[in-house]
């Protein structure tokens, strides 16, 4: 069955830190996956995807994303984060020809100042 | 999302009595979904429709019923509200698997 893990419910980081979170799928065909946030009171905004052609995509905000297909991840990074990227993150999984998300179960960010 | 409007933004109920949401997109769409989104469950799809008359059931359906009459508005009714059905509703929309999914701002909805 298709799935989306994000292991970490709650991560902590120092403003200024670095931050990588985790985002792990179980797709037998070809997956397109999907960071999305969101921020406490609003809808989810989508942070980058990838389909296809490199592997290291880049997003908005300053976020980058890796696709593994050998460990089935694509770990969602950011150099240096801000007290704004506070959020809520979510991973999904889309194969081709399907038009249904699976989402992770997301990831909360809070940012130590 | 601009091309996205969720109505109404907040609303309390009383329970057993009826509900409409409605999601109302400008970005010519094909594919709309309802979720609604509770903590601790993450997002759960309730209804989906490809296509004008083209709707479906998702994992959360019982209580629900949705429909499409024009590609632009999808409207999630709760026949007869309930307390378990207190959420956040979310409406997205999407033109194509590669594309992802554009959420509005979403509804809460509370019923006492």
């Amino acid at each position: 069955a298709q799935s989306v893990t994000q292991p970490d419910i709650h991560i902590t980081v120092s403003e200024g830190a670095s931050l990588e979170l985790r985002c792990n799928y179980s797709y037998g065909a070809t997956p397109y996956l999907f960071w999305y946030v969101q921020s406490p009171g609003q809808g989810l905004q989508l942070l980058l995807k990838y389909f296809s052609g490199d592997t290291l995509v880049q997003g908005i905000k300053g976020f980058e994303a890796e696709f593994k297909r050998s460990q089935s991840s694509f770990n969602l990074r950011k150099p240096s984060v801000h007290w704004s990227d506070a959020a809520e993150y979510f991973c999904a999984v889309v194969g081709e020809g399907n038009y249904q998300l699976i989402w992770g179960a997301g990831t909360k960010l809070i940012i130590k100042p | 999302d601009a091309g996205i409007t969720q109505s109404p933004r907040h609303k309390v109920t009383e329970t057993g009595t009826p509900v409409t949401l409605r999601c109302h997109q400008t970005e010519n769409h094909r594919y709309m979904y309802w979720y609604r989104q509770d903590p601790g469950h993450g997002l759960r799809l309730i209804h989906y429709s490809y296509g004008v008359k083209d709707t479906d059931k998702g994992e959360v359906s019982d209580g629900y019923s949705v429909s499409r009459s024009k590609t632009e508005d999808f409207l999630l009714t709760l026949e007869s509200a309930t307390s378990s059905q207190t959420s956040v509703y979310f409406c997205a929309t999407a033109t194509g698997e590669q594309q992802g999914y554009t959420f509005g701002s979403g509804t809460r909805l509370t019923v006492v």
